[in-house]
């Protein structure tokens, strides 16, 4: 089975730029949860997209945006870029339900310069 | 609100050696799940442990286990035998409710010796 793949890799972006992440879930995987990782506040949860409603909602400004299509793949969407918002991104696929576990994508990694 | 708190944030131990990792949570939340995670320096996130708050039995994969305290809301990992591949930052997390929503950790970074 293949894992959860997430694209592109590395991205390197001006302030005020918007920029969209792709992630990719395990097939049969119906939820898609987004993490932003950085040195200061370590792992924050943004979202989570189940069956394609969001379910879930972290707390982070309202340029950061999310969707799943029908057939579970996610994209995040940041708008107007800020430095701060450079970081690495996760994306973590499960069945659904609080037990399952969670498969995460190796991440985009976004340079906002 | 719930928080999970890691008290280590560096840790080291010698090949062969055993080491815990300490883990504390906060929740009023009487049916959760935890987790412990790796992330060795490819940041590639690995599952290494999973609780049910339900079962009073420690899980234990291979040489990792838990020692897990309810009532004291703890949830340590060890790891026996260290091999230089454990060396990575280890991630206690949180999770209830429906899903989706991982709390985690500040994060403990290991680091095993040769």
């Amino acid at each position: 089975k293949a894992g959860v793949t997430q694209t592109p890799r590395y991205l390197i972006k001006t302030r005020g730029q918007q920029v969209t992440l792709s992630c990719s879930p395990i097939s049969g995987h119906r939820s898609v949860s987004w993490y932003q990782q950085t040195p200061g506040q370590g792992l924050q949860f943004l979202f989570e997209y189940f069956s394609e409603t969001q379910r879930n909602k972290g707390n982070f400004p309202g340029r950061f945006s999310g969707r799943q299509f029908s057939n579970s793949r996610s994209e995040m969407n940041v708008s107007t870029l800020e430095l701060g918002d450079s970081a690495l991104y996760l994306c973590a696929s499960s069945a659904g339900q609080a037990q399952n576990i969670q498969y995460f994508g190796a991440g985009t990694r976004l340079s906002v310069l | 609100a719930q928080t999970v708190t890691q008290s280590q944030p560096e840790m080291s131990v010698q090949e062969a050696e055993t080491v815990t990792l300490s883990c504390t949570y906060d929740t009023s939340e009487n049916n959760y799940y935890l987790f412990w995670y790796k992330q060795p320096p490819s940041r590639q996130m690995i599952l290494v442990i999973r609780q049910e708050a339900y079962k009073q039995q420690n899980a234990t994969e291979n040489r990792f286990s838990v020692n897990f305290q309810k009532a004291a809301k703890s949830f340590s990992l060890k790891i026996s035998d260290s091999q230089l591949g454990d060396t990575a930052m280890y991630f206690c997390a949180f999770i209830y409710n429906q899903g989706g929503k991982l709390i985690f950790g500040q994060g403990t970074e290991l680091s095993v010796k040769p």
